[in-house]
């Protein structure tokens, strides 16, 4: 089982959609989680990062986590092209200071 | 801003060469790292550092070294370089303050190609 799963991809929605976005991870004891946006040929850039149960929203993006169930999500309300993206979810076990697991990554495609 | 910065964004070695690349930041991070990102297979992380002159592998270190000889910069070393570490290779930083961050800010990566 790998540390830190999210649902694969791809995933395409309608402009204007919610995108769902999906991460579970393994170890109960994890701290911080973050959701990184990586366009395609660029390096990825931190857009949510989340370390308490409940919801999160920063504009558009809304984190999720519930600790309970090792679960962790990305909703992107009114989706536009400009999101289509891999979106990276990152987990922070807090065991050794700053170092994160990451997983594979959801391609999302958002079509006009 | 954070700036991370890559010495490369590109760079073509040929088979058993030393190859050397380059980051540096200018926000006094503690921590830095580095990764190579290949289709299919996520992000791996390759070492990382917590401070000057230290240094932890990470999940596949064989291959590469490190050096750390100033807090702001951090390079990677393949000692003899094989066609199966041509990749992407990104670097990134992060601040070592409270368990409720350590975001990581990365660099624009370097696409090596060993031919």
């Amino acid at each position: 089982q790998k540390e830190v799963e999210q649902n694969s991809g791809p995933l395409s929605v309608p402009e204007g959609a919610i995108a769902s976005l999906n991460c579970t991870y393994s170890d109960r004891g994890s701290q911080s989680f973050f959701w990184y946006r990586q366009y395609s040929g660029k390096s990825p850039e931190l857009i949510m990062f989340i370390y308490s149960n409940g919801d999160k929203e920063d504009g558009r993006f809304t984190a999720q986590l519930n600790k309970a169930s090792q679960y962790v999500s990305l909703l992107i309300r009114d989706s536009q092209p400009s999101d289509s993206a891999t979106y990276l979810c990152a987990v922070n076990p807090g065991r050794e200071a700053g170092k994160s697991t990451f997983g594979d990554g959801t391609t999302l495609t958002v079509k006009p | 801003d954070v700036k991370v910065t890559q010495s490369s964004r590109y760079l073509v070695k040929r088979t058993g060469e030393k190859v050397f690349l380059e980051c540096v930041q200018d926000m006094d991070h503690e921590n830095m790292f580095w990764y190579r990102q290949d289709p299919g297979l996520g992000l791996r992380l390759i070492y990382f550092s917590y401070d000057v002159k230290m240094k932890e592998k990470g999940d596949i270190p064989e291959g590469y070294s490190v050096s750390r000889e100033k807090k702001e910069r951090f390079s990677l070393i393949l000692e003899s370089a094989s066609t199966n570490q041509t990749s992407m290779y990104l670097c990134a930083s992060s601040l070592r303050t409270s368990l409720s961050s350590y975001e990581q800010y990365f660099g624009p990566g370097t696409r090596l190609t060993v031919t």
